[in-house]
């Protein structure tokens, strides 16, 4: 069975500090794929990066970075310089049911909270 | 561009009454996904469908039912709702196949009073 944890619940930060939100996965698959969901207080689920389990190249997108480690397990997610717009619930979320499937177990969510 | 359209975008019914939430995919998109997000949870996969015909199935209440029309729109119908139904309903459409994206819909709340 697959399974993803965000063991952090809550995170307060001020702005421009960096912020990392953890995310730990379980499949039993060899290939999966990894995602990240910004969820704003307005509800929408926004896409921020689809990852397949035979790249673990490190991404970079502006202020955003993301840190996949097979061998932990891991795919991290850094928002370096934080802003005030940057608060909202973060998901990470697996999906082994196939190649394109988004069939997603989501973990619980990050809930991030950059104070001015 | 064109998103994923749900509607509506809000809804309050009450128990024991029944429910229709429809979702417009992507087009060209052939898969449709449908999540259920209760209060403070995170989205539980409910159902798919790839090209009309279901293709995955999750948690999926019995008194939930779905489907996918020829013009690829789909709908969640929901019956004897319960209070426990109240939740954000997303629709997701992509193409099951490449390297492509899920575009979400801004859901639907529904609300069960």
């Amino acid at each position: 069975a697959q399974k993803v944890t965000q063991a952090q619940t809550e995170i307060s930060v001020v702005e421009k500090e960096d912020v990392t939100l953890d995310c730990v996965y379980e499949t039993r698959d060899t290939t999966y794929y990894l995602f990240w969901y910004k969820q704003p207080p307005s509800g929408e689920l926004v896409f921020l990066i689809r990852r397949n389990s035979f790249d673990e190249q490190n991404e970079i997108s502006g202020r955003y970075s993301w840190n996949f480690q097979k061998s932990t397990s891991s795919f991290n997610f850094t928002i370096t310089a934080s802003q005030v717009v940057d608060s909202a619930v973060y998901f990470c979320a697996l999906s082994d049911s196939g190649a394109g499937s988004y069939q997603l177990t989501f973990g619980k969510g990050t809930k991030l909270s950059v104070i001015p | 561009a064109a998103g994923v359209i749900q509607s509506p975008r809000h809804l309050i019914k009450e128990k024991r009454e029944t429910a229709t939430l429809k979702c417009y995919p992507i087009p060209r998109h052939d898969t449709v996904y449908w999540y259920q997000q209760g209060p403070g949870q995170d989205p539980q996969f409910l159902i798919s469908f790839y090209e009309k015909m279901q293709s995955d199935k999750g948690s999926i209440p019995d008194r939930f039912s779905a489907q996918q029309f020829s013009d690829y729109h789909s709908e969640l119908n929901m019956s004897s709702l319960e209070l426990g139904d109240s939740a954000l309903y997303f629709c997701a459409s992509s193409f099951l196949t490449g390297n492509t994206e899920a575009f979400f819909g801004q859901g639907t709340r529904l609300t069960v009073v």
